[in-house]
């Protein structure tokens, strides 16, 4: 059974740092994963897609990496503003279309 | 381009009503799936949707039910509602022909309270 781990659960950092998000997970078999924003009480927001045969991949300020063998997989925040406060998803499919394995999240807040 | 959209938007239960949340894909997808989140929680997944059959379920007793249109629209009902119940409900779409990138998308959510 696919389990996945975000840490930390919680972070609060300054305006302006630079910030790395975690992401492991227990099954290599992954056909991708994503990356997901969800303000509170809110829907999610899809920020990045890796598929497996992928190292990386970027948006803006924002870049994801796979390691699909060590099971692991960094989202990094460049210049954190107080706008990017927000819990952060991250999810693995098994195969195309397939269910969605996510992780607790990380509650990030970005102090002016 | 609208995207995935759910309602309604709140809804207020009592123990064992029963109840049903709807959503539509995303233009252009053809697959639904759905997912509980708890407070404070990643969601978990419920079921998928395809040519209005059930291809996945998740670990969810039989009181969840869905159903896919042929319009690709989808409803989850759930009967006998008990307090755990109460969570949000998330509806995401995609396109299963998509080879490669079945990005998946979601709707804003169904707030379900159940008293």
């Amino acid at each position: 059974k696919q389990e996945v781990t975000q840490i930390p659960a919680a972070l609060s950092v300054p305006e302006g740092e630079n910030l790395v998000l975690n992401c492991s997970f227990t099954d290599s078999a992954i056909y991708n994963l994503q990356w997901f924003r969800q303000d509170p009480g809110k829907g999610l927001t899809s920020l990045l897609l890796i598929q497996s045969s992928q190292r990386e991949q970027t948006s803006g300020r924002l870049n994801a990496s796979l390691d699909k063998s060590s099971g692991r997989s960094t989202l990094y925040i460049a210049a954190s503003q107080p706008g990017d406060s927000a819990t952060y998803l991250c999810a693995v499919s098994g195969n195309a279309g397939n269910m969605l394995t996510f992780g607790g999240g990380t509650r990030l807040m970005v102090k002016p | 381009d609208a995207g995935v959209t759910q309602s309604p938007t709140h809804l207020i239960k009592t123990r064992g009503q029963q109840v049903t949340l709807r959503c539509s894909p995303k233009s252009g997808h053809d697959t639904v799936s759905w997912y509980q989140q708890a407070l404070g929680q990643g969601p978990q997944f419920i079921f998928q949707y395809y040519e209005e059959e059930e291809r996945q379920r998740g670990n969810f007793p039989d009181r969840f039910s869905g159903h896919q249109f042929p319009n690709y629209s989808s409803e989850l009902n759930v009967n006998a509602l008990l307090l755990g119940d109460s969570a949000l409900y998330l509806c995401a779409s995609s396109f299963a022909g998509t080879k490669g990138l079945a990005e998946q998308f979601f709707g804003p959510g169904t707030r379900l309270t159940v008293l």
